[in-house]
């Protein structure tokens, strides 16, 4: 049984970095699936920030590429966000989730199962 | 991007009752469709992928069905913990989106 938990600082300065990091358990990342990161502004609706293949290739929201990275450690079977610059905007619930991808030649089914209980971020001085 | 809008934003049902969620897609997004329920304080849980694929566990009075720009959610017979928020999702194109969710409320 797949479980992944978030990890990471509560509290952020604007204009700091935010970073977070997803621990899974119950399954190697270096297989394969894709993960993601996941935000919910405090009673908000989701947001998609981005998602890592196993071996390494990205892909993003755009409204927040140019300030987001998100990385995947093999080894310690984790894998990473950082978000940069942020402010109070980005204060939410992040969550982290794998991102299951399902294709053929003719179609493409992407869907987040399961979820990390989430974390909350908070951007404040 | 594509813009997910969710119909009605909340409702009020009783247990035994038979509910219907709406999410229209601002474009044509075929059955890339995903449905999502989250409880007060807890993460998102899965329940239909790529429209109408139920998830395993997932009790069958949960149906989903649609294509296109129109889709629906539908729990035949509500149950107590089914009380919650749901949540539309398209996966045709990036940036995967959510619709804004519906809360379902006791009566």
């Amino acid at each position: 049984q797949v479980q992944l938990q978030e990890s990471g600082p509560g509290l952020v300065k604007p204009s700091e970095t935010l970073s977070l990091t997803c621990a899974v358990s119950g399954y190697s990342i270096s297989i394969g699936y894709y993960w993601g990161w996941i935000r919910q502004p405090p009673g908000k609706g989701l947001e998609w920030i981005g998602s890592i293949y196993h071996t390494g290739g990205t892909y993003y929201n755009p409204s927040l590429q140019s300030r987001v990275t998100i990385s995947v450690d093999t080894s310690k079977n984790h894998f990473s966000l950082k978000v940069h610059s942020v402010t109070a905007a980005d204060t939410a619930v992040y969550y982290c989730a794998r991102h299951v991808n399902e294709y053929s030649s003719s179609w493409q089914y992407n869907w987040f199962d399961p979820w990390g209980q989430g974390t909350l971020v908070t951007v404040s001085s | 991007d594509i813009q997910m809008t969710q119909s009605p934003s909340s409702l009020s049902a009783s247990v035994g009752d038979r509910v219907t969620i709406t999410c229209r897609a601002s474009q044509s997004i075929a059955s890339y469709l995903n449905w999502y329920l989250q409880k007060p304080g807890k993460p998102p849980k899965l329940l239909i992928s790529a429209t109408p694929s139920l998830q395993s566990g997932v009790p069958s009075r949960f149906s989903g069905s649609g294509s296109g720009t129109d889709f629906t959610l539908t729990i035949s017979t509500l149950q107590p913990e089914d009380f919650a928020t749901y949540y539309c999702q398209q996966t045709y194109s990036t940036p995967w989106t959510f619709g804004q969710g519906t809360k379902v409320e006791i009566k």
